[in-house]
């Protein structure tokens, strides 16, 4: 699985749109970004995933850019249940395979 | 709700001791995973099973075990037990492959070494 590469904090105002970056430099064709999130201490919770395109579902929008070398979480209008540790895994999707945690970014929503 | 049960939820033990941490994947997920997750430090895959069968292995101790039985439910076995061993253990499901790949997570269980 392709390296990911995230800031280790940030902080976002409630009710801003909060970007989380993500670089995924060594990505192959055949591999997805997934984005899943971790609430303090609670499992961990599937957000987005996506190929090349862009997607967007009723959490977040998950934007790649053309070369697919990196990509932006964004959640639209950011809320306090918000606060949480962020994590982008680069995978070939497939149903049954392990997921592979890196740090992840511990996003802070200001009120 | 993930699906995923975990128990306990909570437990409280003495070096050197053995415990048992019980996981039942959501309604029919074949792939059962469990993950560790020390104080301030990230989530480390252990092991896979899939429809009974060991799958995967990661960073998982040689005191550890796991199985799952017929019914998909799988156990965590830790053993001769360690302060350091003291962490949250996650268990998570996936389903057929062709699925969106996405792992569903339990609440985890809590362990402490005392």
């Amino acid at each position: 699985d392709a390296k990911t590469t995230q800031p280790p904090s940030m902080d976002c105002a409630e009710g801003r749109a909060a970007n989380l970056p993500c670089n995924h430099s060594t990505i192959s064709g055949n591999e997805y970004v997934y984005w899943y999130r971790q609430i303090h201490s609670q499992g961990p919770q599937y957000i987005i995933h996506g190929l090349k395109n862009n997607e967007t579902n009723e959490m977040a929008s998950l934007i790649i850019t053309e070369d697919r070398k990196s990509s932006t979480l964004i959640l639209p209008h950011a809320t306090l249940r918000d606060t949480a540790v962020y994590y982008c895994i680069v995978r070939v999707r497939l149903g049954n395979e392990k997921l592979t945690f890196g740090t992840g970014t511990r996003l802070t929503i200001i009120p | 709700d993930s699906g995923v049960t975990q128990t306990p939820k909570h437990l409280i033990t003495a070096t050197g001791q053995r415990v048992t941490l019980r996981c039942s994947p959501r309604s029919g997920d074949l792939s059962v995973y469990w993950y560790q997750q020390s104080l301030d430090q990230g989530l480390q895959f252990l092991i896979q099973y899939y429809n009974g069968e060991e799958r995967a292995k990661g960073n998982i101790l040689e005191r550890f075990s796991a199985q799952q039985f017929p019914d998909l439910h799988s156990e965590l076995n830790l053993s001769s037990l360690e302060l350091g061993d003291s962490a949250l253990y996650f268990c998570a499901s996936s389903g057929l492959a062709g699925n969106t790949g996405e792992l569903f997570f339990g609440e985890g269980s809590r362990l402490t070494v005392l």
